[in-house]
C-alpha cells in the first residue's frame, strides 16, 4: 500500500518568517493530496489541497506543490502568525481507496 | 448545518473491556470513516462505511469493528480492550466514498484504557 512520509516532526519559526513542511510518497498512483491543520483540542480542518493534475496551488498566504517525478509535495506557509501554530497533517489518496496521513508536523510560531 | 457530531466525548475503560463510539455525519453525507489517532503515529485508517457498506479496511485487528446504519450515523466497537487502544479515535465523513474530496472530520472520542 501506501506509505506517506512527513518531516519535519517539529518546527519552530519566528513570527513573519515562512515555514515548510515537506511529505513523500510511495504510490505512483496516488492522485490527491490534501493539507489539514489540527488546532490543539480540536478537530483536523481542511486548509488547501492538489490534483495530480496541477504542479502548485496557492490560498492567501498557503501554497501547496507537487512533483509527481519525485513522489513529494510540500506546504509552504509565508508571513507566518501565531494563529499558525497547530499540527499539520499531509495524506495522498488514490480513486476509491484509503487516505494515507503522514504522522504530522507541530508547528509553533513564536511572537 | 450541524458538524460531525461524535459521542463520547471522553471514556476510561479497564483492559479486558469492550467501548462502542458513536458518530454522526454531516447530513447528506454517506460516506464516513474512522482513525485511530496517537502521538507519533498521525492518522491512522481503521475502515469505511458507505451506504451501510464497509468499503475499505485499514490493517487493524478484528477486534475493531464497525457498522453504519441506514440514516448514514455509524457506530465503531473495539472488544477485548488493550492499553495500546488508549487514543483518540476521529470519525470523518464525506459526500462521496472515492477519497478524492475533503473531510468532515467530528472532535473525536478520547479512550483510556487502563
Amino acid at each position: 500500500g501506501e506509505n506517506v512520509e512527513q518531516h519535519p516532526s517539529t518546527l519552530s519559526v519566528q513570527e513573519g518568517d515562512s515555514a515548510v513542511i515537506k511529505c513523500t510518497y510511495s504510490d505512483s498512483a496516488s492522485n490527491y493530496f490534501p493539507w489539514y491543520k489540527q488546532e490543539l483540542g480540536k478537530r483536523p480542518q481542511l486548509i488547501i489541497d492538489i490534483r495530480s493534475n496541477v504542479g502548485e496551488k496557492k490560498d492567501q498566504r498557503i501554497a501547496v506543490t507537487l512533483n509527481k517525478t519525485a513522489k513529494h509535495f510540500s506546504l509552504h506557509i509565508t508571513e507566518t502568525q501565531p494563529e499558525d501554530s497547530a499540527v499539520y497533517f499531509c495524506a495522498a489518496s488514490t480513486p476509491g481507496n484509503q487516505f494515507y496521513f503522514g504522522t504530522g508536523t507541530s508547528l509553533t510560531v513564536i511572537p | 448545518k450541524a458538524g460531525v457530531t461524535q459521542t463520547p466525548r471522553y471514556l476510561i475503560k479497564t483492559r479486558g473491556q469492550q467501548v462502542t463510539l458513536s458518530c454522526s455525519p454531516i447530513s447528506g453525507h454517506r460516506s464516513v470513516s474512522w482513525y485511530q489517532q496517537t502521538p507519533g503515529q498521525g492518522l491512522q485508517f481503521l475502515f469505511e462505511y458507505f451506504s451501510e457498506t464497509q468499503r475499505n479496511k485499514g490493517n487493524f485487528p478484528g477486534r475493531f469493528s464497525g457498522r453504519q446504519f441506514s440514516n448514514s450515523r455509524s457506530e465503531m466497537n473495539v472488544s477485548t480492550l488493550e492499553l495500546g487502544d488508549s487514543a483518540l479515535y476521529l470519525c470523518a465523513s464525506s459526500l462521496t466514498n472515492l477519497f478524492t474530496g475533503e473531510l468532515f472530520f467530528g472532535e473525536g472520542s478520547r479512550l483510556t484504557v487502563l
